[in-house]
C-alpha cells in the first residue's frame, strides 16, 4: 500500500518569504500522480497544484512550485512571496494511475504566515 | 450550483444511535467521493460512485457503514450504532474525471 509523509507539522514564514513544505512517499508503481492541497479553517479543501510523474518538468503555478524527485520519492511545495491568505493545513496527497480512484492524504503541515 | 453541499455541518449524537448525512455534488458530475478525516490526520478514502453505482468501498466502511447514490445524484452516508471512534469531519467530494476534484466543507460528527 502507498504511504504519504509529511515530516514538519508546523511551519511558519514571513508574509512575502518563501517557504518550502516537505513531502515524501513510498510506492512500488511506476505511473501516479501527485498533489499539494490546501485546507484552510473553513475546511473545504482546495486543489494547489498537481504532478504526473512521467512529467520530468516540476509544476508551476503562479507563486506556488513543486520539486519533484521520483528516485527519492519527494515531492516538496515552494511557496513564494507568501501572502496571509496562504495559512492553511496543507496536504500532499498520491494517487495511482493504474488502481482505485482514491486518494491517499499525508498528515499535513499547518503553515502560518507571520505579518 | 456553486459547489458540493454538505448537510448537516454539525451533529451531534449519543453512542449507539444512527445518524445520516447527505451531500449533494456539483450537478454535471458523475464521480461521488467519501472521506473521513480525523483530527490532526489527512483525510482516509472511505468509498466511491460512478453515477449509481458504488464502485470501490475501504476496509474502513465497516458493516456499520454504507452509503449510497440512488439516481446518480445526492448521495448518503449513514453509519449506524455510532461508536465514540466514529467521531471525525466527513468529506464529500465530486469530479466530472479522475481528477479535479471538489470538495464539500463537511459534516462534523461527534460522538457523546
Amino acid at each position: 500500500a502507498q504511504t504519504v509523509t509529511q515530516s514538519q507539522p508546523e511551519m511558519s514564514v514571513q508574509e512575502a518569504e518563501t517557504v518550502t513544505l516537505s513531502c515524501t512517499y513510498d510506492t512500488s508503481e511506476s505511473d501516479y500522480y501527485l498533489f499539494w492541497y490546501k485546507q484552510p479553517p473553513s475546511r473545504q479543501m482546495i486543489l494547489v497544484i498537481r504532478q504526473e510523474a512521467y512529467k520530468q518538468q516540476n509544476a508551476t503555478e503562479n507563486r506556488f512550485s513543486v520539486n519533484f524527485q521520483k528516485a527519492a520519492k519527494s515531492f516538496s511545495l515552494k511557496i513564494s512571496d507568501s501572502q496571509l491568505g496562504d495559512a492553511a493545513m496543507y496536504f500532499c496527497a498520491y494517487r495511482s494511475a493504474y488502481y482505485g480512484q482514491n486518494f491517499v492524504f499525508g498528515p499535513g503541515t499547518r503553515l502560518s504566515v507571520l505579518p | 450550483d456553486t459547489g458540493v453541499s454538505q448537510n448537516p455541518r454539525h451533529k451531534i449524537t449519543k453512542r449507539g444511535q444512527n445518524v445520516t448525512f447527505r451531500c449533494d455534488p456539483i450537478s454535471e458530475h458523475n464521480r461521488l467521493y467519501w472521506y473521513r478525516q480525523t483530527l490532526g490526520q489527512g483525510p482516509e478514502f472511505l468509498t466511491y460512485f460512478q453515477n449509481e453505482a458504488q464502485l470501490e468501498k475501504s476496509r474502513l466502511l465497516s458493516d456499520r457503514f454504507s452509503a449510497e447514490r440512488p439516481k446518480g445524484s445526492f448521495s448518503t452516508l449513514e453509519i449506524q450504532r455510532t461508536e465514540q471512534g466514529d467521531s471525525a469531519m466527513y468529506l464529500c467530494a465530486s469530479s466530472l474525471r479522475p481528477f479535479g476534484y471538489t470538495f464539500g466543507s463537511g459534516t462534523r460528527l461527534t460522538v457523546v
